[in-house]
């Protein structure tokens, strides 16, 4: 397995389009969270899913973003009417939940959004 | 406390100096705590999972303890060495296993 992967590594938009990311987690792992990171700050919560049902979306979350896992296996966030607030680095991390050992997340190398 | 809170914010020690920072999470509902590294370009990395009261873990130079019942946990670097330079990040994991993150202490080894 090649770990969790993310696309694209990068995006600039203008503001007001819309843009989708898309998480390939590992393969075994039932647990997908979504996180956002501006500079300074740790991972931001977003949302998460046990396999493809979304469990909780954050409540400083706005009506713009919504995530999917369709299938319970790879997962997107989509970004409607962008604003310049949303630039940011978008983390995708899965894990394995519900077995005897607490696993730690695996991390993909995040989506840079920067809405111009 | 109701986030999950890390101190110092930032830290700049010279090669060799130990170090040691701190991560306060509420002490409700806990099911675990994780601590990332973060370096510069790349992806967090587990350092380590803890999950029991007085719990203590090692890898190598960095070490970290547990306090369930107070709502802390200490993570320590010895000798540091510049390569340790990174972002440390902590995590309470909830009954839910929802991961909240701290800030993060950035640290900075100089030669």
């Amino acid at each position: 397995d090649t770990g969790v992967s993310q696309n694209p590594r990068h995006k600039i938009t203008k503001r007001g389009q819309n843009v989708t990311f898309r998480c390939d987690p590992i393969s075994e792992h039932n647990r997908l969270y979504w996180y956002r990171q501006t500079l300074g700050q740790g991972p931001e919560f977003l949302t998460y899913f046990q396999n493809e049902a979304q469990l909780e979306k954050s409540r400083l979350l706005s009506d713009r973003f919504s995530a999917e896992r369709p299938k319970g296996s790879f997962s997107t966030l989509e970004i409607q009417r962008t604003e310049q607030g949303d630039s940011a680095m978008y983390l995708c991390a899965s894990s394995l939940v519900g077995g005897p050992m607490n696993t730690e997340a695996f991390f993909g190398q995040g989506t840079r959004l920067t809405v111009v | 406390i109701l986030n999950v809170e890390q101190s110092p914010q930032s830290l700049h020690v010279q090669e060799g100096d130990s170090t040691n920072f701190t991560c306060s999470f509420p002490s409700s509902n806990f099911y675990a705590l994780h601590w990332y590294r973060w370096e510069t370009a790349k992806s967090p990395e587990a350092l380590f999972v803890m999950t029991l009261n007085g719990d203590e873990k090692k890898k190598g130079r960095i070490s970290a303890t547990l306090n369930t019942k107070e709502g802390y946990s200490y993570l320590y670097i010895k000798g540091s060495q510049p390569e340790d330079s990174a972002t440390y990040l902590c995590a309470s994991v909830t009954g839910f296993q929802k991961l909240v993150f701290g800030t993060g202490t950035r640290l900075l080894v100089s030669p």
